[in-house]
This record gives C-alpha cells, sequence and structure tokens, in this order.
C-alpha cells in the first residue's frame, strides 16, 4: 500500500501529558498538511509543509502544538500539556503537483 | 465563520436512483472545488473535483456541478449503490493551500 500512514491509529492520554504523532505521505509528494477533525466537523487546516518548510499555520495551532518534516520525508505533529479539548481525529494528507490532497487514516486522540 | 456549507446533515437514496448532494459557498475567491468520501474511523478519500474554469466535471458514476453565480455545487451519483453509503464532504481552496470543508452530508443507500 503506498498511501498516506499515520501512526498510531489511536491514542489515550491524561491531560498535561505530551503526544506525538507521525504521518508519512505518498513518497513523491512534497507537501503535507495537518488537520483536526471533531465530531460533526469537517476537518480543519492546522499546518502546510512544501518539503520540509513550514509554509503556513492556522490559528488553530496554538504555541503547545508544534510540527515538523526534518527532511521532507515523514512529518511529526506533538501536543504539550495536553487538554481535553485537543480530543480529535488528527489528519495527515499529502500532495503533489495538483490541487487533490490524499488523506491518511487519521489518529483518534482522548484526552482524559 | 463557515466559508463551505452542506445544509443537509443526511439523505437517504434507494439503491439505482440518483444521490444527489449539495454544498454552497461564501467566498468568491475559492478557484477549486473537491469532494471526499468518509467511512467511519478511516481518512477522507478523494472523489472528484472540479476547477473554477469549468461547471462540469464527470468519472464514472459520479458528476459534479459547479454554478459561480450561485456559489453552489453539487455531486450526482447515479446509479446509487449500497456502498456508498457514507459521510461525503465538499471542500473548497483558494491560490492558498488549505481546504475548507463543510461539516458532511451522511449518504444512507437503501438496497
Amino acid at each position: 500500500d503506498t498511501g498516506v500512514s499515520q501512526d498510531p491509529r489511536h491514542k489515550i492520554t491524561k491531560r498535561g501529558q505530551n503526544v506525538t504523532f507521525r504521518c508519512d505521505p505518498i513518497s513523491e509528494h512534497n507537501r503535507l498538511y495537518w488537520y483536526r477533525q471533531t465530531l460533526g466537523q469537517g476537518p480543519e487546516f492546522l499546518t502546510y509543509f512544501q518539503n520540509e518548510a513550514q509554509l503556513e499555520k492556522s490559528r488553530l495551532l496554538s504555541d503547545r502544538f508544534s510540527a515538523e518534516r526534518p527532511k521532507g520525508s515523514f512529518s511529526t505533529l506533538e501536543i504539550q500539556r495536553t487538554e481535553q479539548g485537543d480530543s480529535a481525529m488528527y489528519l495527515c494528507a499529502s500532495g503533489y503537483l495538483s490541487e487533490t490532497q490524499y488523506f491518511g487514516p487519521g489518529t483518534r486522540l482522548l484526552v482524559l | 465563520d463557515q466559508q463551505v456549507k452542506q445544509n443537509s446533515p443526511s439523505l437517504s437514496v434507494q439503491e439505482g436512483r440518483i444521490s444527489i448532494l449539495n454544498c454552497d459557498y461564501t467566498n468568491s475567491m475559492f478557484d477549486y472545488f473537491l469532494w471526499y468520501k468518509k467511512y467511519p474511523a478511516e481518512g477522507p478519500t478523494f472523489l472528484i473535483s472540479i476547477s473554477s474554469i469549468k461547471d462540469k466535471n464527470e468519472d464514472g458514476r459520479f458528476t459534479v456541478f459547479l454554478n459561480k453565480s450561485a456559489k453552489h455545487l453539487s455531486l450526482h451519483i447515479v446509479p446509487s449503490q449500497p456502498g456508498d453509503s457514507a459521510v461525503y464532504f465538499c471542500a473548497a481552496l483558494t491560490g492558498a493551500n488549505n481546504l475548507f470543508f463543510g461539516t458532511g452530508t451522511r449518504l444512507t443507500v437503501i438496497p
């Protein structure tokens, strides 16, 4: 399978803990995106990388959130001092030359 | 501020009939539109897209229509199949790279 992969698929953590998610994009894709989806809503944009450069960040991405894509391949999204409001599905997508973004299966986070 | 709206949270259609899912947007700068399908516990799967320079795009059983003056697009699925049952999201893009999504419409195709 050469689609976008995300790890872990599920994460349960206690409030105040740090969590890190990983995304592996489709291999030839130079663009990588992170979105967050809560119940009953569509995905909301968090941040975007072109190669290793983080080019855009949403206002949703508070200072507790940090994303990296160190070698322009996989990316990590870290949430520090998690809060119950961080509970959501975190989606990664990748793209290449066209506007189409291809999504991974997501990481479902539950903060207790 | 919801820039992409899907006002019907759910739709039920008989197998073999046409499914029409609607989407409205408010931002006239949107120049590319996409439809995604989502099953529970999975990420969205790309279905079909349309550029703002076109008014129709067809791919097999799926056709997307765009009415720029009305800021409205629709997805037609014909004939509908039980495997089409899922949540469908409309999304829009400007020259920037972040997609703006609607809240989704749950389609149920009844055998």
